[in-house]
């Protein structure tokens, strides 16, 4: 079945404490990208990538980092989590610009709580 | 400036109406891609349907067409003979000809009244 999985689905962790979010596609996109989704705000980019070794900032890439050293992988790091970084995480994939359906196919949804 | 302006935060509407739901977008590229994307409560982002700014016809989905108007710069969806089930968040958001950002819209929330 083509998706995009993301885990964990909820996660709770305290200020300065590492976390990775993983992301996979078994859809062989070209295009990935990250957002972060808060109330009355709708959805902001932070990162995305066009190819393998290829990421760029999106709205809001203060505080992340991205990687994308396999086309299929594509997971967000927070190096030193915040309370203002807790927010409803999407990770997001497609064949990119130029191709016949663009469209984005979303992961389920991280929801990160930092205290 | 905003690039996607939904201006309706909340719409309530009887069911089995029709609905548009208003989307406004800048840019000053020729050349761009517009999406409405569905959230119901449970949360997932669902794709619904997909508007290129050299497509000459509307774009039609089932119940769903975006009625685009590129002089306006509006891409509005409208979901005909509306059910229960289309009470959900709705987003509409763009990807840029020269970029591959999507930027989305704060969404409008629809609530389908039996």
């Amino acid at each position: 079945e083509a998706q995009v999985t993301q885990n964990p689905r909820y996660l709770i962790t305290v200020t300065g404490k590492k976390l990775t979010v993983t992301c996979s596609q078994n859809m062989n996109h070209e295009y990935m990208s990250w957002y972060r989704q808060d109330p009355g705000l709708g959805l902001r980019q932070i990162y995305y990538s066009m190819n393998v070794e290829v990421t760029d900032k999106g709205d809001v890439p203060e505080g992340y980092k991205v990687s994308r050293k396999e086309k299929r992988n594509f997971p967000l790091i927070l190096e030193s989590p915040s309370p203002n970084q807790t927010s409803l995480y999407f990770c997001a994939s497609s064949f990119g610009q130029g191709a016949v359906n663009e469209k984005l196919f979303f992961g389920s949804g991280t929801q990160l709580s930092v205290l | 400036a905003q690039k996607i302006t939904q201006t309706q935060p909340g719409m309530f509407v009887q069911e089995k109406e029709a609905v548009t739901l208003d989307c406004t977008y800048d840019t000053s590229d020729q050349s761009y891609g517009l999406f409405w994307y569905k959230q119901p409560s449970s949360g997932e982002m669902i794709f619904l349907i997909y508007q290129g700014s050299y497509d000459e016809q509307n774009a039609t989905e089932g119940r769903y067409s975006l009625n685009f108007q590129k002089a306006r710069k509006s891409a509005n969806l409208v979901i005909s003979a509306s059910q229960l089930g289309d009470s959900a968040m709705y987003f509409c958001a763009m990807r840029e000809g020269g970029d591959d950002k999507i930027i989305f819209g704060k969404g409008t929330r629809l609530h389908i009244l039996p």
